[in-house]
């Protein structure tokens, strides 16, 4: 069945690596979305995508950087710039009109060892 | 479980009783709003949404009300059931930049005793 698929789960980075989740979604959505979820704050965007071979900053974006080359990927890059890592990352998806919901992931945990 | 929602705001209920969860948004100008909920380790899951111009929409168990006076929405969980602990937070759009931005609230987290 249809939905977002984040992957792995739980993730764990050394001081000076670089880190890449994934997020694949077969629900055939223009846009997608990811987000940084940091205990009693809402949801930050961190980069978004309204098209293949397109994407902008989103609040956040220092750090992190992402590609789309296919509709359905769109995988994050956690750099070592990024010097507070610790976070749960959101992927989101939808049609990129401004009346739709976005459709999420179930995340991935990043932690530094 | 995810340690999302440490330090949000509570609300208890018992099981059977209605509940209410409550948002201020920040825009005038937004013009759709979603309700979403989120279980602990899981992504959040779209509950229900509603459009600018109107003030209530119902859906299964869920009612949300829109005031659009004061800035303010509620969504109204009828006959609250154990399942129904989770954190819940309200999201607007607002037009930004020739397209639209998505504000994310912190959230309220339910408990449900049963």
């Amino acid at each position: 069945d249809g939905g977002i698929t984040q992957s792995p789960k739980y993730l764990f980075r050394k001081e000076g690596q670089n880190v890449t989740l994934s997020c694949e979604q077969n629900l055939n959505h223009d846009a997608m979305y990811w987000y940084r979820q940091d205990p009693g704050q809402g949801l930050r965007l961190i980069y978004y995508s309204q098209i293949v071979n397109d994407f902008q900053k989103g609040d956040i974006a220092e750090g992190y950087s992402v590609s789309r080359e296919k509709k359905e990927s769109f995988p994050l890059t956690v750099t070592s710039a990024q010097k507070n890592p610790t976070a749960f990352y959101l992927c989101a998806s939808n049609a990129g009109t401004s009346n739709q919901p976005q459709h999420f992931g179930d995340g991935t945990r990043l932690s530094i060892l | 479980g995810e340690s999302v929602g440490l330090h949000l705001p509570t609300l208890s209920v018992q099981e059977g009783d209605n509940s209410i969860i409550n948002c201020a948004y920040s825009n005038s100008a937004s013009d759709y709003f979603i309700w979403y909920k989120q279980e602990s380790g899981k992504g959040p899951q779209f509950i229900i949404d509603i459009r600018s111009n109107m003030d209530k929409r119902q859906g299964q168990r869920v009612t949300v009300l829109l005031n659009k006076t004061v800035k303010h929405l509620s969504l109204q969980i009828a006959a609250t059931q154990p399942g129904d602990s989770a954190v819940y937070f309200c999201a607007e759009n607002m037009g930004w930049g020739g397209g639209f931005k998505t504000i994310f609230g912190a959230g309220t987290r339910l408990f449900v005793k049963a």
